[in-house]
């Protein structure tokens, strides 16, 4: 079965500092779909990057930048920089075949807390 | 493009009742699949439509049930409500291909059982 860890419950930093959000991920597909979103205190859940298994280029993209590392099975998100407005629940998720359609597995979620 | 919408936004029901919370899907997306996020479980997959026809389903009671509309809406239905069904109800849409496709969720109904 997947299954999606994110080991840090709640992160508390300073403003300006970088943060790095850890999920590591566990399936049997040879082809499968990692992504990260972000969810405010609204409650909607927000897209921010999706990942196929064959991609592991890494990629930076403004003052976030994402670590997929298939040998550790980890698909870790960084903020550069961070900011009060960064402040949100952060989830990854995995989907693939093993759950067929458009399934996701997701995380418990990383409460991020920046402070100014 | 207009995002997916979720109505209604909060919803306060009492035991026993049941309630239909509806979705419509950003324009072109076929798919639309429900999620229940509780503080105690999280973010649990109920089931998935494709096509008016559900193609994926969780692991909830029969209780939960939904139906998808040839215009890509859908709604889901909760009988007889029990004190642990108060959760957020995400609905998120793709455009519903083979693969696994981006989902983009709406902003929730927040449903509150009494």
């Amino acid at each position: 079965a997947q299954k999606v860890t994110q080991a840090q419950t709640e992160i508390s930093v300073v403003e300006k500092e970088d943060v790095t959000l850890d999920c590591v991920y566990e399936t049997r597909d040879t082809t499968y779909y990692l992504f990260w979103y972000k969810q405010p205190p609204s409650g909607e859940l927000v897209f921010l990057i999706r990942r196929n298994s064959f991609d592991e280029q890494n990629e930076i993209s403004g003052r976030y930048s994402w670590n997929f590392q298939k040998s550790t099975s980890s698909f870790n998100f960084t903020i550069t920089a961070s900011q009060v407005v960064d402040s949100a629940v952060y989830f990854c998720a995995l989907g693939g075949k093993e759950t067929s359609g458009s399934r996701l597995t997701f995380g418990e979620g990383t409460q991020l807390t920046v402070n100014p | 493009k207009a995002g997916v919408t979720q109505t209604p936004r909060y919803l306060i029901k009492t035991r026993g009742q049941q309630v239909t919370l509806s979705c419509s899907p950003i324009s072109g997306h076929r798919s639309v699949s429900w999620y229940q996020q509780t503080p105690g479980q999280g973010l649990q997959f109920l089931f998935e439509y494709f096509s008016e026809t559900q193609r994926n389903k969780g692991n909830f009671p029969g209780r939960f049930s939904g139906r998808q509309f040839s215009n890509s809406r859908s709604e889901m239905n909760v009988s007889t409500l029990e004190l642990g069904d108060s959760a957020l109800y995400l609905c998120a849409s793709s455009a519903g291909g083979v693969s696994q496709e981006t989902q983009y969720f709406g902003p929730g109904t927040r449903l509150l059982v009494l």
